[in-house]
């Protein structure tokens, strides 16, 4: 069975500084891999997602996450947050042939002014 | 925002009664998936369904019963609540292909006294 780790649970960060958080999952196959945020009293959207191909992909709102096969890691990225983008963000992952969605326990962002 | 309605939106009941859940669609998309979500927890998968009376169990599924009679409806059934299920359970569909994405539903806050 699959899993996935996010490391940070909770982040804080200036408006204008840079965002990595990390996602780390667990199988041995092969994966889709999304990224999924819940602005506050929202559910969940999707922010982007890795199928196959190039692996730094770009989502909305200026977010985009980077696939490395070798770490079996999928980190979230944006160049500079904005008081907007308080929410929080999970990692999901979907091994290839099976429809088992499995999150991670999430990483809530906060930005300040 | 995709044709997803739960219901009820907020249940208080009582421990050892029984409880359904309901998830009603419009979009005909063949996957559907309950899941709860828990500070600290993420959202965990409870039950999913692959199609018209085609289940399988998540990784929370001790306590859970589903069904699917028809593509647009999926009932989640608390067979016995306990204050430990009380969450907000939230309902997701998707379709495979390259346009894959989990669409969320509002979510249904259960508290279990």
């Amino acid at each position: 069975a699959q899993s996935v780790s996010q490391h940070n649970h909770h982040v804080i960060l200036s408006e204008a500084a840079s965002l990595e958080l990390g996602c780390n999952y667990s199988y041995g196959g092969t994966v889709n891999l999304f990224w999924y945020v819940q602005y506050p009293g929202q559910h969940l959207q999707l922010l982007l997602k890795y199928f196959s191909g190039d692996p730094l992909v770009k989502g909305i709102k200026g977010f985009e996450a980077e696939f490395i096969k070798s770490k079996f890691s999928f980190n979230l990225r944006k160049p500079s947050v904005q008081w907007s983008d308080t929410a929080e963000y999970f990692c999901a992952v979907r091994p290839v042939g099976y429809q088992k969605v499995t999150f991670g326990t999430g990483t809530k962002l906060q930005v300040i002014p | 925002d995709a044709g997803i309605t739960q219901s009820p939106r907020h249940k208080v009941t009582e421990t050892g009664t029984p409880v359904t859940l309901r998830c009603h669609q419009t979009e005909n998309h063949r996957y559907m998936y309950w899941y709860r979500q828990d500070p600290g927890h993420g959202l965990r998968l409870i039950h999913y369904s692959y199609g018209v009376k085609d289940t399988d169990k998540g990784e929370v599924s001790d306590g859970y019963s589903v069904s699917r009679s028809k593509t647009e409806d999926f009932l989640l059934t608390l067979e016995s609540a306990t204050s430990s299920q009380t969450s907000v359970y939230f309902c997701a569909i998707s379709e495979s292909g390259s346009n894959e994405k989990l669409f969320f539903g509002s979510g249904t806050q259960l508290s279990v006294l």
